[in-house]
């Protein structure tokens, strides 16, 4: 069965600091994707990144970083510079390829409160 | 914007009563999911589709039926509501070229009293 753990229930950091939220993931299939999604304070759920499990090349974007281990099942996410409107949960999911339809495993979230 | 719209977006009903969600998508996408979202949780699926009446249950199925009848409808109804039920339901698509990635809708708060 598929897992993806967020250790991190809550973090609180000062405007410009930098952070990262965790995650590991336990899934037996050799090809799978990994995503993270934000859901600000409105409520609504947004798409950030998706990673291959054969493409392990880091990617930033901006301000967000994302680091991808296999060797140590993590998919982990570094906000640099953090700003007020960081201030959100974010959820870090597992799919595997099409086998089981790309149904996706969620952790159970990190609430991001970025103070000014 | 993926095009993706949920119906009611704020329902309250009694213990007991059937209830219907519907989740419409513009898009023309071949899978559609119905997640739930409860404090503690996460989101956790429900039913997914995979194509106009192909449809299968997923990790919290219990309670809840869906159906499928054209590729842009995907309706989540659960049979008797229970308190238990009390949640804030997503619906979503998968969009994307062999590695689906899921836009979501802006969620249903349901509220069974």
């Amino acid at each position: 069965a598929q897992k993806v753990t967020q250790a991190q229930t809550e973090i609180s950091v000062v405007e410009k600091e930098d952070v990262t939220l965790d995650c590991v993931y336990e899934t037996r299939d050799t090809t799978y994707y990994l995503f993270w999604y934000k859901q600000p304070p409105s409520g609504e759920l947004v798409f950030l990144i998706r990673r291959n499990s054969f493409d392990e090349q880091n990617e930033i974007s901006g301000r967000y970083s994302w680091n991808f281990q296999k060797s140590t099942s993590s998919f982990n996410f570094t906000i640099t510079a953090s700003q007020v409107v960081d201030s959100a949960v974010y959820f870090c999911a597992l799919s595997d390829s099409g086998g089981s339809n790309y149904k996706l495993t969620f952790g159970k979230g990190t609430l991001l409160t970025v103070n000014p | 914007d993926a095009g993706i719209t949920q119906s009611p977006r704020h329902k309250v009903t009694e213990t007991g009563t059937p209830v219907t969600l519907r989740c419409h998508q513009t898009e023309n996408h071949r899978y559609m999911y119905w997640y739930r979202q409860d404090p503690g949780h996460g989101l956790r699926l429900i039913h997914y589709s995979y194509g106009v009446k192909d449809t299968d249950k997923g990790e919290v199925s219990d309670g809840y039926s869906v159906s499928r009848s054209k590729t842009e409808d995907f309706l989540l109804t659960l049979e008797s509501a229970t308190s238990s039920q009390t949640s804030v339901y997503f619906c979503a698509i998968g969009r994307g070229d062999g590695a689906y990635e899921q836009y979501f809708g802006p969620g249903t708060r349901l509220t069974v009293t």
